[in-house]
């Protein structure tokens, strides 16, 4: 069945530690691509997202995603984590002619221990 | 700018009574909203589209009468649980985009839902 896979449930981190989260879909074609950030308490946020162009994107609070199609992947990173982004990350995908629908990623719940 | 809002924001209810939760995009013109439900520590499921003034497009499993969506303006949608059970409890959560083409979606903050 078509999916998106994040592969890490928990990820306990040090503070300035480097975070990649992966991420991995099972869609062809063309599919747009979305990291969400749900801090505790508080609704989705958009950190980032693909449509197209440059496969490395740059989204908010330092994050990052790499989108390598062969490998239908997009991996979220980070180089220096901080106290404040323990939350829940959620990879989305669009499918093709999903008409902007987003099927989740079971997400990755991430504490930065100071 | 982007703000989606929800009310209520939670919710208890009997079972065998009907709920509606409202979803607005205060600050535009949401031409989609999307109805999700997040179990606990799981992610989201989309349950329904809703493209303004016409009918919810469901996906599969999802009982278009146990649920029902109402798209009727371009800054409203609600979806409405009818005769709830405690299976129906959960958080759900709505989304809001301005295009059905290629548009990120804003999210509302949830509304948990608990039937008694």
């Amino acid at each position: 069945a078509q999916s998106v896979s994040q592969h890490n449930h928990h990820v306990i981190l040090s503070e300035a530690a480097s975070l990649e989260l992966g991420c991995n879909y099972s869609y062809g074609g063309t599919v747009n691509l979305f990291w969400y950030v749900q801090y505790p308490g508080q609704h989705l946020q958009l950190l980032l997202k693909y449509f197209s162009g440059d496969p490395l994107v740059k989204g908010i609070k330092g994050f990052e995603a790499e989108f390598i199609k062969s490998k239908f992947s997009f991996n979220l990173r980070k180089p220096s984590v901080q106290w404040s982004d323990t939350a829940e990350y959620f990879c989305a995908v669009s499918p093709p002619r999903g008409y902007n629908k987003l099927i989740f990623g079971a997400g990755t719940r991430l504490a930065v221990h100071p | 700018g982007a703000v989606v809002s929800q009310h209520p924001s939670w919710v208890i209810c009997k079972s065998g009574t009907s709920v509606k939760i409202e979803c607005r995009s205060l600050d535009f013109q949401a031409t989609t909203m999307f109805w999700y439900r997040q179990f606990p520590k799981q992610s989201l499921m989309l349950m329904a589209t809703s493209n303004e003034g016409s009918k919810a497009t469901y996906e599969q499993g999802v009982e278009k009468d146990k649920f029902l969506i109402n798209h009727a303006s371009l800054t409203l949608s609600t979806l409405t649980v009818t005769s709830a059970h405690p299976e129906d409890s959960s958080f759900y959560i709505c989304s809001a985009c301005q295009s059905s083409l290629g548009e990120t979606q804003y999210f509302g903050p949830g509304t948990r839902l608990l039937v008694l």
